[in-house]
């Protein structure tokens, strides 16, 4: 089955305490990305990658990285999580720009909790 | 700056009626316009999209309309079912963009069809 696949689902840490969220995919898509969404916001978008080691900040990076060294995954790292990067996570991916019109596909989310 | 509102928080259309779903934006550089529906604990799924050089697209009980003039995009549901509660947002890709498949989102309509 095509899909998403983000880990762990909840996440509940302490201020200060490094994790990392992973996230991989099995469509081959060139495209990965993710967003995090909070009430009243939307879903904004927080660091993107067009290929294989090509990663770029997307609306909101501060306090967030990422890594594309292979092509199915893309782990969000949280050097010090601080209360205000308690949120929804959602990691996405498509085929890329140079396929066409292709639609986000995303994963269940992360829901982190930061104390 | 919301670039994709979605003004209605909240639907409630009986079953087997139409459900009709606003959107507007206010950046012209946006190319491609998409739906997605989104239940709890779940991932937003990808529904239906239009690109801008057409104003309507049809997917069975889905049609969704652009009209570029006004910036305002719809999503009709015809006839509406049970299954079709939850979630949707509207969504928009700006035109070039580096390469960055980055969608705009709007911050949702809760659609509730009452049986």
């Amino acid at each position: 089955e095509a899909q998403v696949t983000q880990n762990p689902r909840y996440l509940i840490t302490v201020t200060g305490k490094k994790l990392t969220v992973t996230c991989s995919q099995n469509m081959n898509h060139e495209y990965m990305s993710w967003y995090r969404q909070d009430p009243g916001l939307g879903l904004r978008q927080i660091y993107y990658s067009m290929n294989v080691e090509v990663t770029d900040k997307g609306d909101v990076p501060e306090g967030y990285k990422v890594s594309r060294k292979e092509k199915r995954n893309f782990p969000l790292i949280l050097e010090s999580p601080s209360p205000n990067q308690t949120s929804l996570y959602f990691c996405a991916s498509s085929l890329g720009r140079g396929q066409g019109n292709s639609p986000l596909h995303f994963g269940n989310g992360t829901r982190l909790t930061v104390t | 700056d919301q670039q994709v509102k979605q003004n209605s928080p909240s639907l409630s259309v009986q079953e087997g009626r139409i459900s009709i779903l606003n959107c507007d934006y206010t950046n012209s550089m946006f190319d491609y316009f998409l739906w997605y529906k989104k239940y709890p604990a779940e991932g937003p799924t990808f529904l239906i999209s239009i690109s801008s050089i057409k104003d309507k697209n049809e997917d069975g009980r889905f049609t969704v309309f652009l009209n570029k003039s006004a910036k305002h995009l719809s999503l009709h549901i015809v006839p509406s079912q049970p299954g079709d509660s939850a979630v949707y947002f509207c969504a928009a890709r700006e035109r070039g963009n580096f390469g960055n498949e980055k969608l705009t989102f709007g911050t949702g309509t809760r659609l509730t069809i009452i049986p």
